[in-house]
């Protein structure tokens, strides 16, 4: 079966850097998604990994290890409207999208 | 550009109304997707489709009818509302099929739905 998790809540503080976790279990993989999505509102994209690796992109990177289906987002510098769920889906060998339940970021002062 | 834009906002149905959830979008996208968001849990894919005509059931379909007469509208339909349908759903749409990693989602704002 393919199963997804990421912690279901974080706090972090402004200006710092924090590290958001996705470890995933499936039989095929054709890649793994980052999403932010702030109350209310609708998800947007932040990153897509399908090689091993790190992929940086401002102050987000996201890294991928295949081998330990693992998964990371990395923010960096964060600011007050970093406040947000970020959310880690899994394409499996069917192109189909695993969504975790998502890992709400709290920030404060 | 709009981009994916869904209507309403909100709805709050009885037990056993229908209601159709509207989608349109302006970018000329093939593929389109709805999904339901419940609290603590991933986003599930309902329906989607892959262009004007054609349409798939996802993971959790029952309940819920769609169709895609055009490009830029898809649809879904609620049959016979009951509580288990109380969720927010999103529409989203993509350039590129399923079949490609390049598969990035635009998605519509939202519509929360109570059924009491």
């Amino acid at each position: 079966g393919q199963n997804i998790d990421q912690p279901t809540e974080m706090t972090a503080t402004e200006g710092a850097i924090v590290q958001i976790n996705c470890t995933y279990q499936t039989s095929g993989f054709n890649g793994l998604f980052w999403y932010q999505q702030h109350a209310g509102e609708a998800p947007t994209f932040l990153s897509y990994n399908v090689l091993d690796g790190l992929e940086e992109k401002g102050r987000f990177s996201s890294f991928l290890s295949r081998s330990k289906g693992y998964s990371y987002l990395l923010l960096k510098e964060l600011q007050m409207k970093d406040s947000a769920s970020y959310l880690c889906a899994l394409m499996d060998s069917n192109y189909q999208l695993i969504w975790g339940a998502g890992t709400k970021l709290i920030i404060k002062p | 550009n709009a981009g994916v834009t869904q209507t309403p906002k909100f709805r709050i149905l009885k037990i056993g109304q229908s209601m159709t959830l509207q989608c349109t979008q302006d970018m000329n996208h093939n593929y389109m997707y709805w999904y339901r968001q419940d609290p603590g849990m991933g986003l599930k894919l309902i329906y989607y489709s892959v262009g004007a005509g054609i349409t798939d059931k996802g993971e959790v379909p029952n309940g819920y009818n769609v169709s895609r007469s055009t490009t830029e509208d898809f649809p879904l339909r609620l049959e016979l509302a009951a509580p288990s349908q109380t969720s927010v759903y999103f529409c989203a749409s993509s350039a590129v099929g399923s079949n490609s990693g390049a598969n990035v989602l635009t998605f519509g704002a939202g519509s929360r739905l109570t059924v009491l």
